[in-house]
């Protein structure tokens, strides 16, 4: 069975500290790896993904096959970056979203 | 677009009671989710369907919660009886196919006295 592991519930840093929220995953096959992100009061929506291997709001997440990890980091923390992390995994087929159990970004001031 | 509806987007019911949570997905959309969201579980997927099919359904927790999407623009969830460890987040999100991205609702807030 597919597992997304997010080992941190609450990663507090300062603005313009580096950031990196964990992910890990568990699957055999080749999977598709995404990040979700809901800011308060807001919907959950996609932040990223791996194989579009784009940074969007500053944050990057590199595929490591070999870990088989997906951190999603970004060198200088803004305070607009407060918000719940999610990490998720898709098969090769189907579209059923496998998510982690979250992180909460607080960047302090 | 709207994006997807949910309602209602608070409920507050006594346990034993029946609840129905309500989903239009996004036009155009043929994948529908319902997820359930708590502090301990995070994000748990609980059924998906296809072209309004049922696909997936391993996630829902117990014969007490049922599903159905009678047509492409509306979906229920429902769970009779209600109990408090049903309080949580319940969201609805639809996306357009194969691993393209989903598309959230507002949620529902649902707790269960």
């Amino acid at each position: 069975a597919q597992r997304v592991t997010q080992p941190e519930k609450l990663l507090s840093v300062f603005k313009g500290a580096p950031v990196e929220l964990k992910c890990n995953y568990s699957y055999s096959g080749s999977p598709e790896l995404f990040w979700y992100v809901q800011y308060s009061r807001q919907r959950l929506q996609l932040l990223l993904r791996h194989i579009s291997r784009e940074s969007i709001k500053g944050f990057t997440a590199d595929l490591n096959k070999g870990e088989t990890s997906f951190h999603l980091k970004k060198p200088f923390a803004q305070e607009e970056d407060s918000a719940m992390y999610y990490c998720a995994l898709q098969r090769e087929y189907g579209n059923k979203l496998v998510f982690g159990a979250g992180t909460i970004l607080r960047v302090k001031s | 677009d709207a994006g997807v509806i949910q309602s209602p987007r608070h409920e507050v019911t006594e346990m034993g009671q029946e609840v129905t949570l309500r989903c239009k997905p996004i036009s155009g959309h043929n994948s529908l989710f319902w997820y359930r969201q708590t502090m301990m579980r995070g994000l748990e997927l609980l059924i998906y369907f296809n072209n309004n099919v049922p696909i997936d359904d391993s996630g829902m927790p117990e014969d007490r919660f049922s599903a159905k999407m009678p047509n492409a623009s509306f979906s229920t969830l429902k769970i009779q009886p209600s109990e408090p460890r049903d309080s949580a987040v319940y969201f609805c999100a639809s996306t357009s196919g194969l691993h393209n991205e989903q598309f959230f609702g507002p949620g529902t807030r649902l707790t269960v006295l």
